[in-house]
């Protein structure tokens, strides 16, 4: 059971637009900690999608971009294409002393 | 720049110490943090440790119990020890370095990871 929580899956058809959700609680992402978020394609390691709340790695499009409120967390991708499908984790900092993960969502382009 | 290559046996029985060290190439390990994160088959992430180059750690407290996280700055390497295994900790494992800035940290790069089973 991951401390912040994601939808197991998200789809969308190519072009299209997808939000995925990262919801966590006062002691983390309501704490005020950053969010930060990774992606995974099939057989890799987990790579930095979005750093320090809204940062983009140099290279990565503008069609990522992020949003918070409260205990939230929001990523969401526009004009979705084939090489998106993977999975996606949210991370943050939790007072219990312990840097914390989603369960991550995989994203299915149709 | 950065690249890290975890190492170690694949197979570990029950009970016994799953060991595995993180090899940094491309800059030093100096002045940084460095961390490891698993991810059981079919399952999310999950932070065990970190260790900055000066030897201090800071533990997963679900963890800390059965983790010990070492460096060695002469070989540009960080080591990880867990005890007492069970099949629950069936996983792959990724070293990252650990970065930390006004606050806020996050992990890049990864290693390519390592599967570690633990079974008789």
């Amino acid at each position: 059971q991951s401390v912040l929580t994601q939808p197991p899956s998200v789809s969308g058809a190519p072009g299209q637009r997808v939000t995925i959700s990262c919801t966590g609680s006062s002691s983390n992402i309501g704490a005020g900690y950053d969010v930060h978020w990774y992606q995974q394609l099939p057989r890799t390691a987990p790579k930095l999608l979005i750093y320090g709340n809204s940062n983009r790695p140099s290279g990565l499009p503008d069609r990522f971009s992020v949003s918070k409120s409260g205990t939230s967390a929001f990523l969401a991708i526009s004009g979705l294409q084939a090489e998106d499908e993977g999975d996606y984790y949210c991370q943050s900092y939790d007072s219990s002393g312990s840097w914390v993960f989603g369960g991550g969502t995989k994203l299915t382009v149709l | 720049q950065v690249q890290l290559q975890e190492s170690g046996p694949g197979l570990v029985k029950p009970s016994e110490t799953l060991s595995l060290t993180c090899t940094v190439s491309g800059g030093s390990i100096n002045n940084y943090y460095w961390s490891w994160i698993r991810q059981p088959p079919g399952k999310g992430l999950e932070w065990i440790g970190y260790i900055y180059y000066s030897g201090s750690t800071h533990y997963n407290p679900s963890l800390k119990s059965r983790v010990t996280v070492s460096v060695d700055t002469s070989k540009n390497q960080f080591s990880l020890n867990l005890t007492s295994v069970t099949a629950a900790d069936t996983a792959v494992y990724y070293c990252a370095k650990q970065v930390t800035t006004s606050g806020t940290n996050w992990f890049d790069p990864w290693g390519q990871g390592a599967l570690v089973t633990v079974s008789s």
